[in-house]
């Protein structure tokens, strides 16, 4: 079946360790987008690409780190330099364009301890 | 990023009707979207709107302006089900990329 996975749900860090968070589809789509979301808040966009080897910063993406080397995979990076990195991560992708809905993954719930 | 405005929480008697409003910054503009999202989820899509107007589709509705840069989710019939957070999303577009921004979801209760 097409979608849009992401791995693992629950991850857990401890704190100054980086961690990579992982994010696959299969819907061919070239625009793909991470979203973090904190308790009761809404989705603030990291980062997002609408071409492989191309991705440009969204409104919070000091402290996180992103590659786009293949159509199907946008792995997100957390780093320590993230102060508040414990959140629930969403990856998203639609048709570049308009017009076309984001399909989410199911997101990672990162706890850094 | 765009500033988009939605109320924060609200509370609905199941059976009745609700209206979930939405407003954003104009430039850029290029579609406006409503999602679902129950606690702990994903969001999952209802609706569309890049036209002015009203789409339906089943119990929900959208309705678009673009000059006042306005949008509202109404929800008919209301069941318990759709005790849930509605995130209003606009895609905007500039320097040759466009860039899928929500809004901080409204959370609604529906109540018997």
């Amino acid at each position: 079946d097409g979608g849009i996975t992401q791995s693992p749900k629950y991850l857990f860090r401890k704190e100054g360790q980086n961690v990579t968070l992982s994010c696959e589809q299969n819907l061919n789509h070239d625009a793909m987008y991470w979203y973090r979301q904190d308790p009761g808040q809404g989705l603030r966009l990291i980062y997002y690409s609408q071409i492989v080897n191309d991705f440009q910063k969204g409104d919070i993406a000091e402290g996180y780190s992103v590659s786009r080397e293949k159509k199907e995979s946008f792995p997100l990076t957390v780093t320590s330099a993230q102060k508040n990195p414990t959140a629930f991560y969403l990856c998203a992708s639609n048709q570049a364009g308009t017009g076309n809905e984001a399909f989410f993954g199911q997101g990672t719930r990162l706890t850094v301890v | 990023g765009q500033n988009i405005d939605q109320p924060t929480e609200m509370t609905a008697t199941e059976g009745a009707i609700v209206q979930i409003n939405c407003t954003y910054q104009t430039s850029g503009f290029n579609g406006l979207f409503w999602y679902q999202q129950h606690a702990g989820e994903a969001p999952t899509f209802l609706s569309y709107n890049v036209l002015d107007g009203l789409e339906e589709k089943g119990r929900f509705s959208s309705f678009l302006s673009r000059s006042k840069g306005y949008s509202y989710l109404l929800l008919k019939e209301l069941q318990m089900k759709d005790s849930a957070s509605y995130l209003c999303a606009v895609l905007y577009s500039g320097a040759g990329s466009y860039q899928l921004t929500f809004g901080k979801g409204t959370k609604l209760s529906v109540i018997p």
